[in-house]
Formats: C-alpha cells, sequence, structure tokens
C-alpha cells in the first residue's frame, strides 16, 4: 500500500550486530505493529504502538526494541542479531485497531 | 493455547470446484474476526471482516465467510476458486484485554490445480 513503506526490503547482516528496521506510515494512523512471519508459526506480535512514545510488548518481543518518537515513524531495533530472528517482518498500521490492519511489504531479514 | 486455529496447513483443489478454509477461535479472541490473503513475496491484503451483524461476510474476489458463535468459527468458502487463488490464506481475531491486537493463525496454503 502506499500509505506504508518498510525499509530496507531486504537485509542480510552477521550474528551480534545491532539492526534498525523502519516502518513509515502516511496515513496518521494511531496504531503501529511489528509482526513476524515464520513458517508454521503465521504472524506474530513483536510490538506495537498505541501513540507517539507509547509502545508495548507482543508476544515475542525478546530480542527486539522499539522506538516511535513520531506519529508516521515506527522502528524496530534487534539489539544483537542472532540466527532465530532471521524472518520477513511486517509493519501494519490501523486507525483504530479493531477494524482490521492495513500491511506493508514486508523486510526480509537474514542473520549470518 | 492457539487463540485462532486453521485446521488445514494445505487445501488441494481443482479449478472451479467449491473450497472452505476452517477457522476456530478461542475466548481469549473477540468477535472482530479477519481473513487475510497473501500471494508469494507480497504483504498480507484484507478478503474480509466480521466486526457485527449479519453473520454472512462477503468479501473480495468472490470470498465469503461465515461467523458461527455457537461453534466459534469463521469458515472462509468460495464457490469455484480459478488459479489466481493460489496463495496463503491467514484467519486473524482481535484479542481481548487491550491493544486491540490482531493474533492470526498459522495459515493455510491454498493450491488450486488444473
Amino acid at each position: 500500500d502506499a500509505g506504508i513503506t518498510q525499509s530496507p526490503r531486504h537485509k542480510v547482516t552477521e550474528t551480534g550486530t545491532p539492526v534498525t528496521l523502519r516502518c513509515h506510515q502516511t496515513e496518521n494512523h494511531r496504531y503501529m505493529y511489528w509482526y513476524r512471519q515464520d513458517p508454521g508459526h503465521g504472524l506474530r506480535l513483536i510490538h506495537y504502538s498505541y501513540g507517539v512514545k507509547d509502545t508495548d510488548k507482543g508476544e515475542v518481543s525478546d530480542g527486539y526494541s522499539v522506538s516511535r518518537s513520531k506519529t508516521e515513524d515506527f522502528l524496530l531495533t534487534l539489539e544483537s542479531a542472532t540466527s532465530s530472528q532471521t524472518s520477513v517482518y511486517f509493519c501494519a498500521i490501523s486507525p483504530s485497531g479493531d477494524r482490521g490492519y492495513t500491511f506493508g511489504s514486508g523486510t526480509r531479514l537474514t542473520v549470518v | 493455547a492457539q487463540s485462532v486455529t486453521q485446521l488445514d496447513s494445505q487445501v488441494p483443489v481443482f479449478e472451479e470446484a467449491p473450497v472452505e478454509l476452517r477457522c476456530n477461535y478461542s475466548s481469549s479472541v473477540s468477535v472482530y474476526l479477519f481473513w487475510y490473503v497473501q500471494y508469494p513475496n507480497q504483504g498480507l491484503q484484507l478478503l474480509l471482516k466480521y466486526l457485527s451483524g449479519s453473520t454472512l461476510v462477503k468479501g473480495i474476489n468472490g470470498f465469503e465467510a461465515e461467523f458461527n458463535k455457537s461453534q466459534t468459527s469463521f469458515h472462509l468458502r468460495k464457490p469455484s476458486v480459478h488459479i489466481s487463488d493460489t496463495a496463503e490464506y491467514f484467519c486473524a481475531g482481535i484479542l481481548t484485554g487491550g491493544g486491540n491486537k490482531l493474533s492470526f493463525g498459522t495459515g493455510t496454503q491454498l493450491k488450486v490445480e488444473l
């Protein structure tokens, strides 16, 4: 969707290095979410934000941190990347959360 | 326990045949329910949603789903599938307890064959 973009689209990084993924929206939606997608697990929530500087953990938050200093940007940081964090990461946005989300195109992260 | 359960990981079907993809939800999920479709190497696209009202919900591409509270199900159906429907389908529901968090099932791979 044009209203939500993720960067980078692909990244290869080495074990132990920090990595930051960016989600940018132009819809002025309040809620933003980070999910990871792995075969056999569907999508699992990492962290979410319900406003500027308001964030909370999801079900698989260990090893990840987030920040939201502006409405339009939601950053996901892998503090010290591990091979288990190799995955496809999706950002999603929603105006109210309970009416469904709009997803970005994803970031494919490989940790070697 | 899984909040949203998709009972079939893969469903093969011939073109023009009907298909049903099954989804059940637990008590940890509200009655806000969704189906998303993911084509290869793409993001997720909303197919349809149930928020309230009529239990039969119609979505894009000829898909529909029926909300059944007594059976805690939200199965997705299409009367006649096309090759282009080959994709992965995810059922999801909003978790109770605040945060408007969407919980996903593990997905069903629909493969339409000639």
